[in-house]
């Protein structure tokens, strides 16, 4: 059973840069694409971007110029970095490891941006 | 960017009766739809994808059609477990794009 843990900072200030790291546990780590999606409180999901098992990239392109995905095959993570954070960069975060026939989420880590 | 329109936001529902929740996509996805159901406090669940076919796992009450601009995710007898946030996103193209989401609330 395929299983994902995500973490990182939880509080930042403004301009700081947002760091999450998702793991992957169990199943074949083969085929994938790891989307990262965030949510703002009481609001909707928005795509934030994804690396495929290729390694190819791509990013939505009102965050492109301060977003990063990358992923470490040997340790099974991938992981998402967001600079020049302010308080619209407040929402849940999520990683979603998804393929032919599987989609997994991990569990969401809020990430609040405050003075 | 592809917008994906979802109707209607809110959705009032008695146990029991036919739900059909509506997404309709700005240019054609295709039939690179996908239907997500999100529960308070938890992460989204897929649904379907393809536009009709049914995640591992997925009960046969729920269900999907449509193709290119239109789509439509069927609940054909409301459970006290469906009552949720439900959205579609299409990977048709870059950037993905989710609709607004539709709220199924109890009656």
């Amino acid at each position: 059973q395929v299983q994902l843990h995500q973490w990182g900072a939880g509080l930042l200030k403004p301009s700081e840069t947002l760091s999450l790291t998702c793991a992957v546990y169990g199943g074949p780590f083969s085929g994938y694409y790891c989307n990262w999606i965030r949510q703002p409180p009481g609001k909707g999901l928005e795509w934030i971007g994804e690396i495929s098992h290729t390694g190819s990239t791509n990013y939505n392109p009102s965050l492109m110029s301060r977003v990063s995905v990358s992923v470490d095959t040997s340790k099974r993570q991938f992981s998402l970095k967001l600079s020049s954070v302010t308080a619209a960069d407040t929402a849940v975060y999520y990683c979603m490891y998804s393929g032919r026939n599987f989609n997994y989420w991990g569990q969401g880590n809020l990430v609040t941006v405050s003075s | 960017e592809i917008v994906m329109t979802q109707s209607p936001a809110t959705l009032s529902v008695s146990p029991g009766e036919r739900v059909t929740l509506s997404c309709r996509a700005s240019q054609s996805v295709n039939s690179l739809l996908a239907w997500y159901q999100q529960k308070p406090g938890q992460a989204p669940r897929l649904l379907i994808e393809v536009a009709s076919t049914r995640a591992t796992g997925i009960p046969a009450r729920f269900s999907g059609s449509g193709s290119g601009t239109e789509f439509t995710l069927t609940i054909s007898s409301l459970q006290s477990e469906d009552f949720a946030v439900y959205y579609c996103q299409q990977y048709n193209s870059w950037p993905r794009t989710f609709g607004q989401g539709t709220r199924v609330e109890i009656k």
